[in-house]
């Protein structure tokens, strides 16, 4: 497995909260991705990561935001959580934005706001 | 908008069987096809993958093939096995930018 860790594995909230999960990678790749996976959408991109203090958004970045201090880790934040955030939330790196390079994902981090 | 349509939901296939699954997308400038596996609990991982400049990859047991012309490209898993029982996701993609945007996935079942 590439050396990606989320955390926390399992979390459970209460509307209105705010929430932060993190991706640590050993593998000193500059790429770093947050995805949601839902029932029939598939992974949707949330926010992305080009380098350190370098983010850019994704198709479905409303209610989030990211930061990168380190190489190593990715922060994703839900600054006020919302049933509709309820989610399975994945972390992917990759060694390059550009050519034909496979993104690596974490385990998962499964989100549930009541 | 739904720009990568995937195709079935679901598959139940017999152990020795021929597992089909189909990836139809509309952005042409997509350069990237591949295709992804997932086991309960765990991240995707790369499974197969082609650029459009050849029809067909195989990998074992795992064969894309790619339609241009038609915008669509597919997955043949020969002689399924229970273990290939996953979900799997196309994710097509722009090599220049590396951002991947997934069907919405197929879950198959092997029976033995």
């Amino acid at each position: 497995d590439a050396g990606i860790t989320q955390s926390p594995r399992h979390k459970v909230t209460e509307t209105g909260t705010p929430v932060t999960l993190r991706c640590h990678q050993t593998e000193n790749h500059r790429y770093m991705y947050w995805y949601r996976q839902d029932p029939g959408h598939g992974l949707r991109l949330i926010h992305y990561s080009y380098g350190v203090k370098d983010t850019d958004k994704g198709e479905v970045s409303d209610g989030y935001s990211v930061s990168r201090s380190k190489t190593e880790d990715f922060l994703l934040t839900l600054e006020s959580a919302t049933s509709s955030q309820t989610s399975v939330y994945f972390c992917a790196i990759s060694e390059s934005g550009t050519g034909y390079y496979e993104q690596y994902f974490g385990p998962g981090t499964r989100l549930t706001v009541t | 908008q739904q720009q990568v349509k995937q195709s079935p939901q679901s598959l139940i296939v017999q152990k020795g069987g021929i597992s089909i699954i189909n990836c139809a997308y509309e952005n042409t400038a997509f350069d990237y096809f591949p295709w992804y596996q997932q086991f309960p609990g765990k991240g995707p991982a790369l499974l197969i993958a082609i650029r459009p400049d050849v029809s067909e990859k195989k990998e074992g047991r795992f064969t894309i093939s790619f339609n241009k012309s038609a915008k669509q490209f597919s997955l043949h898993i020969m002689d399924s096995q229970p273990g290939d029982s996953a979900t799997y996701f196309c994710a097509p993609s722009k090599a220049a930018g590396n951002k991947l945007t997934f069907g919405g996935g197929t879950r198959v079942l092997v029976k033995p």
